[in-house]
């Protein structure tokens, strides 16, 4: 059975830290690892990685994807309060997305 | 407009009762999902369909019945609910492209969730 395990699965920062979410996976077939930001509503997508070692990034976010080591890390430098969400990682293997359990990160003012 | 949206937003209902949940997408993608949020924020997949075809079905009991009139609407029909049941489900949206090795998914779009509480 595919599976994504997420670390820590919570995390209490201040604004202005650096906070770093991990991904590790366990699947058949992989095709891509995703991240997503989960606030009240839908989950909104962050990055999709494919390859190894190319790392992605959006403003103050950046993720990595390892595929030797089957993990990935989601950085997210300078943090505000509206970063403060659940933070899934899915994967991409024999046409479906599994997710991990998220990771609820907290930013205090 | 909204790309991926659900009906309703909110369900609430009682034990034994039937219940749809409407979900239709304006993005032309061929693959629409149902996945099941329990209280801990965990996201499960439950079905995929794509271009009208049944292609996932995770385990999910036989109460659970998703019909795709067309490719731009998955709806979920739930029989005899339970308390079991009661969880945000989401519907979620990708368009495959072909690569190597078969098709790619691309990022799944998703709707704002319908919230089911069962008394």
């Amino acid at each position: 059975e595919d599976k994504v395990v997420q670390s820590p699965l919570s995390l209490v920062v201040h604004e202005g830290d650096t906070v770093t979410l991990n991904c590790s996976y366990e699947v058949t077939n992989f095709r891509s690892l995703l991240w997503y930001k989960q606030e009240k509503k839908a989950p909104t997508f962050l990055f999709m990685l494919t390859s190894s070692g190319i790392e992605k990034k959006s403003g103050r976010l950046s993720s990595i994807l390892d595929k030797k080591e089957l993990f990935s890390i989601l950085n997210i430098t300078a943090t505000q309060t509206g970063d403060s969400a659940v933070y899934l990682c899915a994967v991409l293997a024999n046409s479906k997305l599994t997710f991990g359990k998220g990771i609820t990160l907290s930013v205090r003012p | 407009d909204t790309a991926v949206s659900q009906t309703p937003k909110y369900l609430v209902t009682q034990m034994g009762n039937d219940k749809s949940i409407k979900c239709e997408q304006n993005l032309g993608h061929d693959t629409m999902y149902w996945y099941k949020q329990d209280s801990k924020k965990f996201l499960k997949i439950m079905f995929s369909y794509n271009n009208k075809e049944l292609i996932i079905n995770e385990t999910v009991p036989n109460r659970f019945s998703p019909k795709s009139p067309d490719k731009a609407h998955l709806n979920l029909h739930i029989n005899s609910l339970e308390l079991g049941d009661s969880a945000v489900y989401f519907c979620a949206s990708s368009q495959d492209i072909p690569g190597p090795g078969g098709y790619s998914n691309q990022p799944q779009h998703f709707g704002d969730g319908t919230r089911l509480s069962i008394l």
